[in-house]
């Protein structure tokens, strides 16, 4: 089975610090996505990336940047945290969808940030 | 780029009757991948069912079915018999062939299921 982790399921910080939430997945993949989930909003691509030291800004990355230095490891980073960033962030892979084959996302099981 | 639009919220739905969960999105593309998510209380995310645009048969597993609608952008999910495990937030997802494989989701619908 596809397994993707995340380093923490729930997360406190103070506003103003640097936080990373690490995400690591074990099949390969070369599509690695972050979101973040808010009620009512469903699920806003945050950054993802397509390979290795590749990045692409999804639809909400202001106050966000991501990294990538291997191909199992997807690291988003909060520059300087504030209390709006205050949500849900998943974490997804998925392989490049080659041959015609409805490839989905694989999830992790996000983690819970909250700023104060 | 493209949008989904959940427009249910909330649903519910007796144990064993059956629900169906609507999804619409928006796409100039011609092929293109949909999806069905499930997320628990437990905030795992997992797949229910997934369809190829190029593709007009309906796909069925097990007890949740779709019904695609190429030319209208509808894709809604029937669940059967429905069970108490199958309260969740359910998310319809589109994957774009071209926008470097981005995939756009709705808003989600709540299902809870009455006992």
């Amino acid at each position: 089975d596809v397994k993707v982790t995340q380093s923490s399921r729930y997360l406190v910080k103070r506003t103003g610090e640097k936080v990373f939430l690490e995400c690591v997945q074990d099949m390969d993949h070369e599509n690695m996505f972050w979101y973040r989930q808010d009620p009512g909003l469903g699920l806003r691509l945050i950054y993802f990336s397509y390979d290795v030291k590749m990045k692409e800004k999804g639809d909400i990355p202001e106050g966000y940047s991501v990294s990538r230095e291997k191909k199992e490891r997807f690291s988003l980073i909060l520059e300087s945290a504030s209390t709006n960033q205050t949500s849900m962030y998943l974490c997804a892979s998925s392989p490049y969808p080659a041959g015609g084959g409805a490839y989905e996302q694989y999830f992790g099981p996000g983690t819970r940030l909250t700023v104060t | 780029a493209q949008t989904v639009t959940q427009s249910q919220p909330e649903m519910s739905v007796q144990e064993a009757e059956t629900v169906t969960l609507s999804c619409t999105y928006d796409t100039s593309e011609s092929d293109y991948y949909l999806f069905w998510y499930k997320q628990p209380p437990s905030r795992q995310m997992i797949l229910v069912i997934r369809q190829e645009a190029y593709k007009q048969q309906n796909a069925t597993e097990n007890r949740f079915s779709v019904n695609f609608q190429k030319a209208a952008k509808s894709f809604s999910l029937k669940i059967s018999d429905s069970q108490l495990g199958d309260a969740a937030m359910y998310f319809c997802a589109y994957r774009s062939l071209n926008t470097g494989n981005q995939f756009y989701f709705g808003t989600g619908t709540s299902l809870t299921v009455i006992p």
